[in-house]
């Protein structure tokens, strides 16, 4: 069980804006900022978004993300099938002295 | 352009050592403030953290595979080296190295990963 919660799944239909949060503690994402990968099936992840709410060069803007005290989210708008993938959280655990992961969410476009 | 690429043996028996090489392309391992990490995935589940080697060949740990792992830093051959003994079937997974920078920890640049299966 990740230390880091994100709901396994969740879907939206083409055009919609979904999020995916990321619920954590005052040891990991309380203190830190996070990020957000991308991983299409068979491929290895991609960093989509990185300190909290930065995009790399080449990641569409439709792609953001927040945080709020123990708790993070990743937005997608303008939902687009090339969107269905798997999505990680990831931060600094203070306690632990590392990196930890979300358990990830599934994106299904309808 | 940066590019990462593990490698290794596919079928390691339980109780031995996995041992992996990352080898990078287009930029110096021991240059900048740069760090290599090692995630894995185990089939159809999530990823998880093994550890990271900076530049300079500081290292750390996950808490829950410390007294297993070890990295290196093989400057010569410009490569990334993972270490993880005493192997039982749990540890069979997609294993991928990445960079980060530092003071981030977010990993910019993966490698495709290489899959490696612990059994008899």
């Amino acid at each position: 069980q990740s230390v880091l919660t994100q709901p396994p799944s969740t879907s939206g239909t083409p055009g919609q804006r979904v999020t995916i949060s990321c619920s954590g503690s005052s040891s990991n994402i309380g203190g830190n900022t996070v990020d957000w990968y991308q991983q299409l099936p068979g491929t290895a992840p991609k960093l989509l978004i990185y300190t909290t709410n930065q995009r790399p060069s080449g990641v569409p803007d439709r792609f953001s993300g927040s945080k709020s005290g123990t708790s993070a989210s990743l937005a997608i708008s303008g939902l687009q099938s090339e969107d269905e993938a798997d999505y990680y959280c990831a931060t600094w655990d203070d306690s632990l002295i590392g990196v930890i992961f979300g358990g990830g969410t599934k994106l299904t476009v309808l | 352009q940066v590019q990462l690429q593990e490698s290794g043996p596919g079928l390691v028996k339980p109780s031995q050592t996995l041992s992996l090489t990352c080898s990078v392309s287009g930029a110096s391992i021991s240059s900048g403030y740069y760090f290599w990490t090692w995630i894995r995935q185990p089939a159809g589940k999530g990823l998880e953290w093994i550890g990271r080697i900076y530049s300079r060949g500081s290292t750390t740990y996950s808490p829950s595979l410390k007294s297993r792992v070890t990295l290196s830093l093989d400057t010569s051959k410009n490569q990334v080296s993972l270490k993880l003994n005493s192997v039982t079937a749990a540890d069979t997974a997609i294993y991928y190295c990445a960079r980060g920078e530092w003071p981030l920890h977010s990993l910019d640049i993966w490698g495709q990963g290489t899959m490696v299966t612990a059994s008899s």
